[in-house]
């Protein structure tokens, strides 16, 4: 299967909360996992990615959470901040397909 | 700006019209792409291009046409659509045609059909 399950489909947190966000997959040669974050108005935006060959990868206040046996990654974004608000894709390739998957997005408001 | 501009920004048009979406990148990739996306459904890919050559056609009907005269324009013909074909039509690029490529997308066109 090609599906990508993205949760929850919105998500409000308050200024300086954690925002959390899962997806979780089925096919097992997915070995690119990016995350995509999209602005009202404007086309999605890479926002970070992993490989499975780590657990977790930290770029300033966004984390992802990597777990290969269970096949599920997540997004953690640290201190969320009213600016951060925005729809979050996460997406998955690679194997025989080198085409992006991706989930149905996330909408997140973060409130001041 | 991402480098990748998609034009119009708004597009309406009646079922029986024909119009055409523009794309251009400015980044000197080899890849474009053509993307759709629809509330609450992940984007779907409807074409790819790798160097000018069609490589991917994701069972999109025919009355969506896509033209890619050179790596750095993309066009998406429409004629004859329904109106379940409006929604944010998104145009990407990337350097190459990999599952690691990052893509660069435009603003997109937001189309609505009557």
């Amino acid at each position: 299967q090609q599906q990508v399950k993205q949760s929850p489909q919105s998500l409000i947190v308050q200024k300086g909360g954690i925002s959390i966000i899962n997806c979780a997959y089925e096919n097992t040669a997915f070995d690119y996992f990016p995350w995509y974050q999209q602005f009202p108005g404007k086309g999605p935006a890479l926002l970070i990615a992993i490989r499975p060959d780590v657990s977790e990868k930290k770029e300033g206040r966004f984390t992802i959470s990597f777990n290969k046996s269970a096949k599920q990654f997540s997004l953690h974004i640290m201190d969320s901040q009213p600016g951060d608000s925005a729809t979050y894709f996460c997406a998955a390739a690679g194997g025989s397909n080198y085409k992006l998957t991706f989930g149905k997005g996330t909408l997140l408001t973060v409130n001041p | 700006e991402t480098g990748v501009t998609q034009t119009p920004r708004h597009l309406v048009m009646g079922m029986t019209n024909k119009k055409s979406l523009k794309c251009e990148q400015h980044l000197g990739h080899n890849a474009m792409y053509w993307y759709k996306q629809s509330a609450k459904k992940p984007l779907e890919l409807m074409f790819v291009y790798n160097f000018k050559e069609q490589t991917e056609n994701n069972s999109v009907p025919s009355r969506f046409s896509p033209e890619c005269p050179n790596s750095s324009h993309l066009f998406l013909h429409l004629h004859t659509l329904q109106p379940e074909d409006s929604a944010l039509y998104l145009c990407a690029s990337s350097q190459h045609r990999g599952s690691n490529e990052k893509l660069f997308f435009g603003s997109g066109t937001q189309l609505s059909v009557l």
